[in-house]
């Protein structure tokens, strides 16, 4: 099972600043990484998958890079919605063998 | 506009059984694979299993194997969770998921959630 790992574990930034969240897997996935948004009460929200490609709906202020083992998620310019858990989730086993990281908590400083 | 509301959630004694349901609408539930993915009070995501469009392909993971069965009905645009042997460490909010077009490049993804139901496994 490829293990993921995220970090830091919670992130601290101010309104208007940038983020950037890491996320990296125990063995190589390819591009096959996807980012998740979760707000508390709510389910999941699908950011990006492929690495970087945006999902449908997403602002442009997010964007994902990297492929093989290292991701990283950036927030360009924090507004106030975008204060949530963040998760990666790493697809390219087949059979499905999908994991999650454990998260990102990113707190308004 | 597609939605998948899930139901049967409760609490249940450790060995007990109990039985999910996801009503889904919005789009052809035929067509497209699904799956349930869990997550314990204040943890992370944890894939549970997956199901193919036409309910010939099924997977699960380990924690569960023998233990869960996926299904689906096509016609009633419904997906179930037949959970089995439930122990505490089962204790979760289940979500189903949709997993994306093929054709789209994000399968193996999840893009639709449910809102979850919620599962309680305690003695």
């Amino acid at each position: 099972e490829i293990a993921m790992t995220q970090s830091p574990v919670s992130l601290s930034v101010s309104p208007g600043e940038r983020a950037t969240l890491s996320c990296r897997a125990s063995q190589s996935v390819s591009s096959n990484l996807a980012w998740y948004q979760q707000k508390p009460g709510q389910a999941p929200r699908l950011l990006i998958y492929g690495a970087s490609t945006r999902a449908t709906g997403i602002p442009a202020r997010f964007s994902g890079s990297g492929s093989g083992t290292e991701f990283t998620l950036t927030i360009s310019s924090l507004q106030s919605e975008d204060f949530a858990v963040y998760f990666c989730q790493q697809y390219n086993d087949w059979p499905p063998v999908y994991t999650f990281g454990q998260g990102t908590k990113l707190e308004i400083k | 506009e597609v939605q998948l509301v899930e139901s049967g959630g409760g609490l249940v004694q450790p060995g007990g059984s109990l039985r999910l349901s996801c009503a889904a609408s919005g789009f052809t539930f035929s067509s497209y694979e699904m799956n349930w993915v869990r997550q314990a009070p204040g943890k992370g995501l944890e894939w549970v299993s997956y199901i193919s469009s036409s309910g010939s392909i099924i997977y699960y993971a380990d924690s569960v194997k023998g233990r869960f069965t996926i299904s689906r009905d096509n016609a009633k645009n419904s997906l179930y969770l037949q959970m089995n042997s439930l122990r505490a460490e089962d204790t979760a909010v289940y979500y189903c998921a949709r997993d994306p077009d093929p054709l789209g490049g994000a399968e193996g993804t999840f893009d639709y959630w449910g809102q979850g139901t919620l599962v309680t496994v305690s003695s």
